[in-house]
Formats: structure tokens, C-alpha cells, sequence
């Protein structure tokens, strides 16, 4: 049973415009979400976060958007560069929890 | 330069050995975890330890072993009973519960 679903194994963007990445999840339970980037043969790296007492949070050229009626976040990256061709996970978490449950990953590829 | 290490970066397995990945961080981290990835597929938790002497089985532990006898080591050994072993695993840690992983470059192993 997946609990977080990112149903686009893979995005093509233009250079210089909008990135829209897609998650969601099944766990109403789930109060924290984070997204990361990832390199092939490399670990990820921490992109952004949000806490569900949040709809919005914002980093620069990142922001994710919680829509917890839906249980649904995506993940805008305005403009779009060439060095954000990478894998993106969505992972969740609840409560007092150790644990992050990932999505399947996203691989977004920017056109130039 | 603080972060995490992990080493080596590939590894080779002979049906019926033991082999030991290393993962060492100097982030003072409390919390750490080992993920196995592999193609086309999120993270999934081996083990996790959010403190020293103490570790926590994941979603697939089964065919590994961990042990925490210092803060800032965290070894996991792939023993011959994990049948299918060739992955890319990944080794993180956080400073607590829902805080952010970071996570290290990973080593990918291979059955011979």
C-alpha cells in the first residue's frame, strides 16, 4: 500500500519556465512533508519543507503548495534551470516519528 | 566540513559473505537511518537509531544488521541471508523526529 504517490515518473520542462512536481498521499495522519532533489550515484539533498498547519511555504526559486483537504502537495520551481534536472522525492511523516515515507521519485528534465 | 560519510562507494558480494557498508557523520546528529534504493523505486528504511545503543527495524530489515555503539557511527552489514542484495544504499541522519535527514553519497553494491 503506497501511502505517498508520485504518479509522474518523469516532467519535461522548458528552460526559464514553471516546474510543477506532484504528490500525494493516502495518510491522513501524515503532518509534515519535505521534498528532495537527487543526482544519479549521488544521496539526496534537502529542498524544502512544510509543516501542515502550513499551505505554502516558500525558498527562493522553490515553493510547495499542501492542499490537506485533497492530501495533495506539488512542488513549483520558477524559472526552471538546467541544474534542476534530477530526481525529486516527496516523503511525509507523522507525529513523533522517525520514519519518512517516500514517493516513487520524479524525474524532471529541463529542455533548453 | 561537517556531513556524512559512507565508504566504499561501490561494493562486490560473493554468494554466501558478509559484507559491512561504513557510514559516519560529524553533524552531531542523534538520529540515523539506512535506506536501500532501488531502480525506478523510492527509499525504503532498512534500520534507523535515534540514539546510541538503540536501533529500530525499518520496513526490510530482514538480511541486514546494524549496531550504534557511537554517536557518529552507524555501520550496516548485508548478511548472506538477504537474498537480493544489489542496490543503492543510502545512509542519513537528523538531529531528532520529524527533522529534516541528511543524507550521505551512498554505496552501491553488487552481487558477483
Amino acid at each position: 500500500d503506497q501511502q505517498v504517490k508520485q504518479n509522474s515518473p518523469s516532467l519535461s520542462v522548458q528552460e526559464g519556465r514553471i516546474s510543477i512536481l506532484n504528490c500525494d498521499y493516502t495518510n491522513s495522519m501524515f503532518d509534515y512533508f519535505l521534498w528532495y532533489k537527487k543526482y544519479p550515484a549521488e544521496g539526496p539533498t534537502f529542498l524544502i519543507s512544510i509543516s501542515s498547519i502550513k499551505d505554502k511555504n516558500e525558498d527562493g526559486r522553490f515553493t510547495v503548495f499542501l492542499n490537506k483537504s485533497a492530501k495533495h502537495l506539488s512542488l513549483h520551481i520558477v524559472p526552471s534551470q538546467p541544474g534542476d534536472s534530477a530526481v525529486y522525492f516527496c516523503a511525509a511523516t507523522s507525529g513523533s516519528n522517525y520514519q519518512l515515507i517516500w514517493g516513487a521519485g520524479t524525474k524532471l528534465i529541463i529542455k533548453p | 566540513d561537517g556531513g556524512i560519510t559512507q565508504s566504499p562507494k561501490y561494493l562486490f558480494r560473493k554468494e554466501g559473505q558478509n559484507v559491512t557498508l561504513s557510514c559516519e557523520q560529524n553533524l552531531n546528529h542523534d538520529a540515523m537511518y539506512w535506506y536501500r534504493q532501488d531502480p525506478g523505486q523510492g527509499l525504503r528504511l532498512i534500520y534507523y537509531s535515534h540514539i546510541v545503543n538503540d536501533f529500530q527495524k525499518g520496513d526490510i530489515a530482514e538480511g541486514y544488521s546494524v549496531s550504534r555503539e557511537k554517536k557518529e557511527s552507524f555501520p550496516l552489514t548485508v548478511t548472506s541471508a538477504q537474498k537480493n542484495p544489489t542496490a543503492f544504499y543510502l545512509c542519513a541522519s537528523s538531529t531528532g523526529q520529524q527533522e529534516t535527514q541528511y543524507f550521505g553519497p551512498g554505496t552501491r553494491l553488487l552481487v558477483l
